[in-house]
């Protein structure tokens, strides 16, 4: 079993719609949560980061952490079609990152 | 540009053949990191450093692999004797302190 499981999607939605990922962990010693945004043939960049259970805000991006239920989300508001990326959830222990696999995301126009 | 850099974007090399990757890091930060990623997999770490000392590597860094990250700042991976299971995405990021990873654009590895 992976320390982080990710749904691979892929996942469409029209333009304007509410993308809902999500991750769930098997460590407890994961401290820090973040997503990251992945487009084609480039890095991964960083766009949540939070250490609390809880909802962090950050323009139409929610990230929410449930440490007691080890699960993880990432809310996006007013889709657009230049969210069309690979959502990569990821968390550290020591100082490394692990990651999901990534749900790749289509906004349709 | 102050991201992270990395050189070169592409390489295509045969079986057999000794290849090196550079990574220049966000000035400043002293920890720096190498990953592996494969199509529709998440990155995977491969080995980071702390300044100029290498303080982990992953079991899937073999011993034909190699980093180097001299006086603190560039760092280097070397591959010898390419195989093509190396085929991948090798990523490079930096962060001050450790929990911020910033990544660059990655240089993407064929092996024929």
């Amino acid at each position: 079993q992976k320390e982080v499981e990710q749904d691979p999607g892929p996942l469409s939605v029209p333009e304007g719609a509410i993308v809902s990922l999500n991750c769930t962990y098997s460590n407890s010693a994961f401290q820090y949560f973040m997503w990251y945004r992945q487009y084609s043939r480039k890095g991964p960049e960083l766009l949540m980061y939070t250490y609390s259970s809880g909802n962090k805000e950050d323009g139409r991006f929610t990230a929410q952490v449930d440490k007691s239920s080890k699960y993880i989300s990432l809310f996006i508001r007013d889709s657009q079609p230049s969210d069309s990326a690979t959502y990569l959830c990821a968390m550290i222990r020591d100082y490394k990152l692990s990651f999901g696999a990534g749900t790749t995301v289509t906004v349709r126009a | 540009d102050t991201g992270v850099s990395q050189d070169p974007r592409h390489k295509i090399t045969k079986r057999g053949q000794n290849v090196t990757f550079r990574c220049d890091p966000i000035s400043e930060h002293n920890r720096l990191y190498w990953y592996r990623q494969t199509l529709g997999q998440g990155p995977e770490f491969l080995t980071y450093f702390q300044n100029e000392a290498q303080l982990e590597k992953s079991r899937l860094l073999s011993d034909r692999f190699s980093a180097e990250r001299p006086k603190g700042s560039f760092s280097t991976l070397e591959i010898q004797r390419t195989e093509q299971g190396d085929s991948a995405m090798y990523l490079c990021a930096s962060s001050f302190i450790g929990e911020k990873l910033f990544f660059g654009s990655g240089t993407q590895l064929s092996v024929l």
